[in-house]
């Protein structure tokens, strides 16, 4: 969805490296989501926010942390890349609908390698 | 959290429709059924949402059966654009965010 845009679409960096991956939106939507997913697998759930002051971790959140900035933009930090955070991350967005499930819109994701 | 299960590939031709079917037998009073489809590096697209009985849109039709511990996604007439992992996903807004995607079914359609 082009309303969603995630930089840098790919990075290769090193072990020990500080990285930071960025998700904006315009779509106005008050919740952001970070997931990352391993070849022939599903999406796993890092962080997600329902506003902006509010961050909740997910399934797998050691080694990750995020920020939200703005409602616009969440982004997620590898503090000391580690290989096997190798994988394909996607951020998503999405806005409350009452007691039915949250359509969530996805970005184009970013191939994150860390060698 | 329900727990959702769904065959791990499925093969088709062009043409056929096709029946993806999820089982849920945990799902809760106030969880809704949500499928996505993903195409190989890019992010899930929403396809259909439903609570009971059928839902169609232009896409696809979800048939959900009176006891809702399972669900099946019905693609009428698909070609080879339609090949992708297909997601089944349980959840709501009642009761804390515990939307979760399982590993999905891979369609493969063949000419």
């Amino acid at each position: 969805d082009a309303d969603v845009t995630q930089t840098p679409r790919n990075r290769i960096t090193k072990t020990g490296k500080r990285i930071m991956l960025e998700c904006s939106q315009t779509k106005g939507h008050d919740r952001m989501y970070w997931y990352r997913q391993d070849p022939g697998l599903g999406l796993r759930l890092i962080y997600y926010s329902f506003d902006v002051k509010d961050i909740n971790k997910g399934e797998i959140s050691d080694g990750y942390s995020v920020s939200r900035q703005a409602q616009a933009k969440f982004s997620l930090s590898l503090e000391s890349a580690i290989p096997n955070q190798t994988a394909l991350y996607f951020c998503a967005t999405s806005a409350p609908r009452g007691t039915r499930a949250d359509t969530q819109y996805f970005g184009p994701g970013t191939r994150l390698t860390v060698l | 959290l329900a727990k959702t299960t769904q065959p791990i590939s499925m093969d088709s031709y062009e043409g056929q429709e096709v029946n993806i079917t999820c089982s849920h037998n945990n799902i809760a009073t106030n969880d809704y059924i949500t499928w996505y489809q993903q195409f190989p590096s890019q992010g899930p697209r929403f396809i259909i949402q439903g609570y009971k009985t059928k839902v169609t849109n232009e896409v696809a039709s979800l048939f959900i059966p009176a006891d809702r511990k399972s669900s099946t996604l019905s693609l009428p007439r698909v070609s080879l654009s339609d090949t992708a992992v297909y997601y089944c996903l349980v959840g709501g807004n009642t009761g804390g965010f515990k939307t979760i995607f399982g590993a999905g079914t891979r369609l493969f359609v063949k000419a």
